[in-house]
């Protein structure tokens, strides 16, 4: 089975711009969360998809924001980048929603912002 | 409150040395699970384990052994004649019945195996 797959892996921006960035989780998973990890904050929560619906939200503004399609596929949206969203951005899928079940990662997305 | 404490920042041993990773943690739900993930330099978080609040039985998966004690909020984690591939960044991270699948990481513990 192949693992979740995210891209792109790499993405550089200024301050200002909006990036998205997409996620396809394993096959048959419908729960898709979103992780920010910096070396300062560490590994953040920034919100869970479950069948398009958004079923739990971190503490991060307004400017992230994300959505999951019919088929689990996700992405995640950062409008008005600043500096300090310069972070590797880790998607993770599973089966279900909820703490009985293993999150596996993906590799990452890495975003510099300048 | 920090739910998830790794106290240990880095960690340097010598390779076929054992070596424990320290993990504590803080809930107040009586049903939670706890996990540990390995973050190679490649970026990607490797799961290793998962235990449930009610399972307290420890675990050996090869070079690898886990000792879960709820009396003491602790999930420590062995690795057993340690090699240089083990080097990575270890995450203990904790997900509660009330947050789905909301994990919360501790700040991991950098091991480096050297050769």
């Amino acid at each position: 089975k192949a693992g979740v797959t995210q891209t792109p892996r790499y993405l550089i921006k200024t301050r200002g711009q909006q990036v998205t960035l997409s996620c396809s989780p394993i096959s048959g998973h419908r729960s898709v969360s979103w992780y920010q990890q910096t070396p300062g904050q560490g590994l953040q929560f920034l919100f869970e998809y479950f069948s398009e619906t958004q079923r739990n939200k971190g503490n991060f503004p307004g400017r992230f924001s994300g959505r999951q399609f019919s088929n689990s596929r996700s992405e995640m949206n950062v409008s008005t980048l600043e500096l300090g969203d310069s972070a590797l951005y880790l998607c993770a899928s599973s089966f279900t929603s909820g703490s009985t079940d293993t999150q596996y990662f993906g590799p990452g997305t890495r975003l510099t912002v300048l | 409150a920090q739910k998830v404490t790794q106290a240990q920042t880095e960690i340097s041993v010598v390779e076929k040395e054992d070596v424990t990773l320290d993990c504590v943690y803080e809930t107040r739900d009586t049903t939670y699970y706890l996990f540990w993930y390995k973050q190679p330099p490649s970026g990607e978080l490797v799961f290793l384990i998962r235990r449930n609040s009610f399972d307290e039985q420890n675990e050996i998966s090869g070079r690898y052994s886990w000792n879960f004690q709820k009396s003491t909020s602790s999930f420590n984690f062995t690795i057993t004649a340690s090699q240089v591939v083990d080097s990575a960044v270890y995450f203990c991270a904790l997900s509660e019945t009330n947050t789905g699948n909301q994990f919360y990481f501790g700040t991991g513990t950098s091991l480096t195996v050297i050769p």
